[in-house]
């Protein structure tokens, strides 16, 4: 079925820098969501775009959505020790209720 | 919002028995999801559970490994049958309110099998 190929895997930064994790698919998407997941804990819901060229932004974090829809970002502008987690990009399959397929996240450490 | 209780939180378990999942939610919802994450990776989906129906699970998943009941609207189950290490993993409980809206996730039990 469709993949989410999600790069990179891992993300070393210091405190203060900014990071971005990217999504991209062969195929169109009908919408993609990010999550959260703290080490140790569950996912979070961060956002949902549908629209193409959607940027929605939360405090320090930017969320795109490509004009073609094959693709997304996640931007921490001035990442904090808060941050550390992995995020993942995750879309609605569209075909069921709710079955999300997930890519495979990025694993993002902030050195203080 | 809603609220998953999902237990146990952790379980060290010995290969060949099997540890049932429960996942209580304060509210009531048509479908529920069950979700495997193995060390380090993504989040695999492994059923659909229906309150009514039996689960529909996905490719490379049965229903003899993990049998799943759903007997009303807010509370499913998820049995790991017949353990070995490679079943080593953390499982979550998932539901949503509807197609394009987000997911919220109990709490994970991280089971270890020995």
């Amino acid at each position: 079925g469709q993949q989410v190929m999600q790069i990179p895997q891992y993300q070393h930064v210091q405190e203060g820098e900014d990071f971005t994790t990217y999504c991209n698919s062969s195929t169109t998407l009908s919408n993609i969501q990010w999550y959260k997941q703290r080490p140790g804990g569950h996912p979070v819901f961060l956002i949902q775009l549908v629209k193409s060229g959607e940027v929605k932004k939360q405090k320090r974090l930017t969320f795109q959505f490509g004009e073609a829809k094959k693709n997304s970002s996640l931007h921490i502008t001035a990442t904090q020790t808060t941050d550390v987690g992995t995020y993942f990009c995750a879309y609605d399959r569209g075909t069921s209720y709710g079955k999300l397929t997930f890519g495979q996240g990025t694993i993002l450490t902030v050195h203080p | 919002s809603a609220v998953i209780s999902q237990k146990p939180s952790r379980d060290i378990c010995q290969r060949g028995t099997s540890l049932t999942i429960q996942c209580q939610v304060d509210s009531q919802v048509t479908m529920m999801f069950w979700y495997r994450q193995q060390p380090g990776q993504s989040l695999t989906l492994i059923a659909t559970a229906n309150q009514g129906s039996e689960a529909t699970y996905e490719s490379g998943f049965v229903i003899d490994k993990f049998p799943i009941s759903r007997p009303n609207l807010t509370f499913s189950t998820l049995t790991v049958s017949n353990m070995s290490p490679e079943d080593s993993s953390i499982y979550l409980c998932s539901l949503n309110q509807g197609r394009n809206t987000e997911a919220f996730f109990g709490q994970g039990t991280r089971l270890t099998v020995v």
